[in-house]
């Protein structure tokens, strides 16, 4: 079955750098890779996601890339903010229709 | 556009009662997915349903827990005597078809145990 591990579990950076967070996968047939952002008491939201017939995706400030054959994607945030500090998760789907998740990454944005 | 919505936001129940559950997915998306988040942890999988029918029931605890998506109303997700260690944040998610399409997540319900 699936696994993502996903790495670091925190980091932080000043206001205006970037971050980058990466995850691998385990199953090669996966062709789905979300990222979701989840602030403090609230649910997961969907920032960006990619799909295995492209290699790169960019939406503003964020973009996800994917290598296939290493089966690793990552997310980069560039010129951080502070209302970037929030836990963020990648997923890949597994079985019949569900997802599963990293155990997330808890990035602080100093200002 | 109405995202997906789930009542209540919080739950407080004590060992041994009944909590309920309910999320009404986004307008025109048939396929619910049920979540859990223990504090400090990511989600894990519970069940998968479409309009009456469960799809993957897989993640779920095979006794007290159990999960409907009916045909007109909202999908419930049921957990009956409560123990301590049921206390978590439980998601609801949606999507209009099925694997590998987008899901879209609910605000959650959190569900305290006394």
């Amino acid at each position: 079955g699936e696994n993502v591990e996903q790495h670091p579990s925190t980091l932080s950076v000043q206001e205006g750098d970037s971050a980058v967070i990466k995850c691998t996968y385990s199953d090669s047939a996966s062709n789905y890779f979300p990222w979701y952002k989840q602030e403090l008491g609230k649910g997961p939201q969907l920032i960006i996601d990619i799909r295995s017939n492209v290699g790169e995706k960019k939406d503003q400030r964020i973009a996800v890339t994917l290598n296939k054959t290493a089966k690793h994607f990552s997310l980069h945030i560039t010129e951080t903010q502070p209302e970037d500090s929030a836990v963020y998760f990648c997923a890949a789907p597994r079985g019949q229709g569900n997802l599963i998740f990293g155990k997330g990454t808890k990035l602080s944005v100093k200002p | 556009n109405a995202g997906v919505m789930q009542n209540p936001r919080h739950l407080v129940r004590r060992r041994g009662q009944e909590a309920r559950l309910r999320c009404s997915p986004m307008k025109g998306h048939s396929h619910v997915y049920w979540y859990r988040q223990l504090p400090e942890e990511g989600l894990k999988f519970m069940v998968y349903l479409q309009k009456e029918n469960i799809i993957d029931e897989s993640g779920m605890p095979k006794e007290r827990f159990s999960a409907e998506f009916p045909k007109e109303g909202p999908s419930i997700l049921r957990i009956q005597q409560v123990v301590r260690g049921d206390s978590a944040a439980y998601f609801c998610a949606s999507s209009p078809r099925v694997r590998e399409d987008t899901q879209y997540f609910g605000p959650g319900t959190r569900l305290t145990v006394l």
